[in-house]
């Protein structure tokens, strides 16, 4: 099946600093990339769709100063957490549309960040 | 508001048994239905897709059904080994507004002992 390609797979960082998760779509074009945070033991929450060369679409909620996208090309999306804080730690996880498998969403393997 | 629940949300079976895991949805105008396997600390495995038109869809050991009118599906796992232990999560994308988001269910965990 096709591949999504995540960027660290695990990060640690101190806080005050960014950091930049890629999230590539390997075999196929992805003009929709999203991103997702999750919680241990907690499902997945949606935090921001990206659109290929526009502006990405938040969810209620989640600061987009904070959380910058960048999806330059049809197969890289980037999620930079900038000024991280500790509560930032958690796992984060990109998805992109297959448009030519009828539409079936492909997950990356996740990256753990961990704030210090 | 589109709410997914998955029942059970934890479950322990022997090896060599049949076990359905269960999907609900509350707005039942979906585009599709997707069911994904988690396993500690990693991405999600797409496992089946359905479509809104379609019923069910198999793939060697598994079969996932819709009923979209009631807001259900089911995972149904054959003949269960140890490697089947995971989280299974379900998703469904669409609803009133046309919305292209999934919206994912809290996961069943499933362990199967040997």
């Amino acid at each position: 099946g096709a591949v999504v390609s995540q960027h660290p797979s695990w990060v640690i960082c101190k806080s005050g600093t960014s950091v930049k998760i890629e999230c590539r779509s390997l075999d196929f074009q992805a003009t929709t990339m999203f991103w997702y945070r999750q919680f241990p033991k907690q499902s997945l929450m949606l935090m921001a769709t990206s659109n290929e060369g526009s502006k990405a679409t938040y969810e209620q909620g989640v600061e987009k100063d904070k959380f910058l996208i960048n999806h330059a090309s049809l197969t890289l999306s980037t999620l930079t957490v900038t000024s991280a804080h500790p509560e930032d730690s958690s796992f984060y996880i990109c998805s992109a549309r297959d448009l030519g498998a009828g539409n079936t969403i492909y997950f990356g393997e996740g990256s753990w960040l961990t704030v210090v | 508001k589109q709410e997914v629940t998955q029942i059970p949300a934890a479950l322990s079976v022997p090896e060599g048994e049949n076990l359905v895991l269960n999907c609900s949805f509350t707005d039942s105008a979906i585009y599709n239905l997707q069911w994904f396997r988690q396993d500690p600390g990693k991405g999600l495995t797409s496992l089946l897709l359905i479509q809104s038109s379609q019923r069910e869809q198999t793939s060697g050991r598994l079969n996932a059904s819709l009923d979209k009118s009631s807001g259900r599906s089911t995972l149904y796992i054959a003949a269960s080994q140890p490697g089947d232990s995971a989280t299974y999560l379900c998703a469904v994308r669409g609803g009133r507004g046309g919305s292209e988001k999934l919206v994912f269910g809290k996961g069943t965990k499933l362990t199967v002992n040997p």
